[in-house]
């Protein structure tokens, strides 16, 4: 299993410029969930999915977009990037029911001058 | 939302323990886990505890839980310089979402 993967692993884009950050797991995880990390402020919760189909807002939600087509994938859209959405990005997944297994991508670092 | 702190910053020496502590707030909390990120990695999980539980230990790890006062702590045992990282406190509520701390940085220095 490659796990939960995530591409790209750097990216800088222009203030409105748009773009989709990708998510795959392979573990037939339900649960899903996007978090960004920003210094001194740890990790909040952007959007996740409990299955296919479903989705919801987390904590910080504004200016992201999500879509669960399939269990294995998780985008996350960008509509119009601005300097504060600078960050890196972690793409996570877990069996719904269970508290000790927890993957996280490796993350993807993102600049928007 | 839900909020968890700990503090910023610390440095131990390489052989003595070191303990890291964290606070939440959500008393519906069902798990409460201690992630592990190493530079330009992700997170780590490193162990975790139920809610009911006072104590968990796990080779050189120490979880200790305090419902009451909602205080969580790790405790690593003969710190060794593989262990610089900034360390996760989280908690899961109901819902499953994690809410995270802002992660402390353990230096270990020779």
């Amino acid at each position: 299993n490659a796990g939960v993967t995530q591409t790209p692993k750097f990216q800088v884009l222009k203030t409105g410029q748009s773009m989709t950050l990708q998510c795959a797991q392979d573990m037939n995880h339900e649960y899903m969930s996007w978090y960004r990390q920003d210094p001194g402020m740890g990790l909040r919760l952007i959007h996740y999915s409990v299955g296919a189909g479903i989705t919801d807002q987390g904590e910080v939600p504004n200016g992201y977009n999500v879509s669960r087509s399939t269990t294995e994938d998780f985008p996350l859209r960008l509509l119009s990037a601005a300097p504060s959405q600078t960050s890196v990005y972690f793409c996570a997944s877990s069996p719904r029911l269970a508290a000790d297994t927890q993957y996280f991508g490796p993350g993807t670092r993102l600049t928007v001058l | 939302g839900e909020d968890v702190e700990q503090s910023l910053f610390l440095s131990v020496r390489e052989g003595d323990s070191s303990v890291i502590n964290c606070t939440y707030t959500d008393s519906s909390s069902t798990y409460l886990y201690w992630y592990k990120q190493e530079p330009g990695a992700g997170l780590q999980l490193l162990t975790y505890i139920f809610s009911n539980m006072d104590m968990k230990q796990d080779q050189r790890l120490t979880v200790l839980l305090n419902k009451k006062d909602k205080h969580l702590s790790l405790r690593i045992a003969d710190t060794q310089t593989g262990d610089s990282a900034i360390y996760f406190c989280a908690e899961r509520s109901n819902d499953y979402k994690l809410s995270f701390g802002a992660g402390t940085t353990v230096t270990v220095r020779a």
